[in-house]
C-alpha cells in the first residue's frame, strides 16, 4: 500500500512561484511514474504532469512553458513548481502514483490558492 | 481542455443501474485503456476501473467498465445512496503525450 501526502504554501501571491512537496511511503519508486493532478474549485481534473524515478519527464504541453517536476528518491520526495502563478492555478492539487495506465494511489489534497 | 466528454449528470433510483460515457478519439480512447475514478464529496479520487474493465481489490463487482473504439462506458448496478459522486474517466493520449481526464459526470441517486 502506498501513501502520499501533499505539503506546501497554501497561499501563493500572483506571478510567484508554486513549490509543493509529495511524500511518499510504502512504495517502491521504480514501480511508479509520479504525478501531480489539479482540480480547481467546483470543476475537473487537470493532469499537470509526471516524472519516473529515473528523471524522465512529461509535462501537460498547455503548463509546460510554467512547470518543473523533480524526484529525490533518497527523501521519497518528489516536488512541484509552478511559476507565474495567476488567480486561474487557484485549485486543490493532488500527486498520485500510475503504476500502468492508471492512478492507483492518490494523496489527499492540498488547496493552493494565489492571491495577493 | 478536456477531449473526453461525458454527461454533466446522471440519476436512478436504488437498486437501479446507471451507465456513464466518456467519448474521446482514436489519439486518446481509441488506443490506450482507460481508467475511471469515483470523487467521494470533499474527497480526493479513488480508482474504480482500470485497463479498461478491471477492478482493484476492494472494489465491489457492482462496477464495471468497458470500452468500443474511441468510447469507454462505466456501470453500475445496484446504486446505493453511498454511490453519489463524481466520476471521471482517465486515459493517455499519444498524440499529446499527457493524460487527459473527462469532463466529469455527478451521479444522483433518487
Amino acid at each position: 500500500q502506498v501513501h502520499l501526502q501533499e505539503s506546501g504554501p497554501g497561499l501563493v501571491k500572483p506571478s510567484e512561484t508554486l513549490s509543493l512537496t509529495c511524500t511518499v511511503s510504502g512504495g517502491s519508486a521504480s514501480s511508479y511514474f509520479w504525478n501531480w493532478i489539479r482540480q480547481p474549485p467546483g470543476k475537473g481534473l487537470e493532469w499537470i504532469g509526471h516524472i519516473y524515478y529515473s528523471g524522465s519527464t512529461k509535462y501537460n504541453p498547455s503548463l509546460k512553458s510554467r512547470v518543473s517536476i523533480a524526484v529525490d528518491t533518497s527523501k521519497s520526495q518528489f516536488s512541484l513548481k509552478l511559476t507565474s502563478v495567476t488567480a486561474a492555478d487557484t485549485a486543490v492539487y493532488y500527486c498520485a502514483a500510475y503504476s500502468g495506465s492508471s492512478a492507483d494511489y492518490w494523496g489527499q489534497g492540498t488547496l493552493v490558492t494565489v492571491s495577493s | 481542455q478536456s477531449v473526453l466528454t461525458q454527461p454533466p449528470s446522471v440519476s436512478a433510483a436504488p437498486g437501479q443501474k446507471v451507465t456513464v460515457s466518456c467519448s474521446g478519439s482514436s489519439p486518446n480512447i481509441g488506443s490506450n485503456y482507460v481508467s475511471w475514478y469515483q470523487q467521494l464529496p470533499g474527497t480526493a479520487p479513488k480508482l474504480l476501473i482500470y485497463d479498461n474493465n478491471k477492478r482493484p481489490s476492494g472494489i465491489p463487482d457492482r462496477f464495471s467498465g468497458s470500452k468500443s473504439g474511441t468510447s469507454a462506458t462505466l456501470g453500475i448496478t445496484g446504486l446505493q445512496t453511498g454511490d453519489e459522486a463524481d466520476y471521471y474517466c482517465g486515459t493517455w493520449d499519444s498524440s499529446l503525450s499527457a493524460e487527459l481526464f473527462g469532463t466529469g459526470t455527478k451521479v444522483t441517486v433518487l
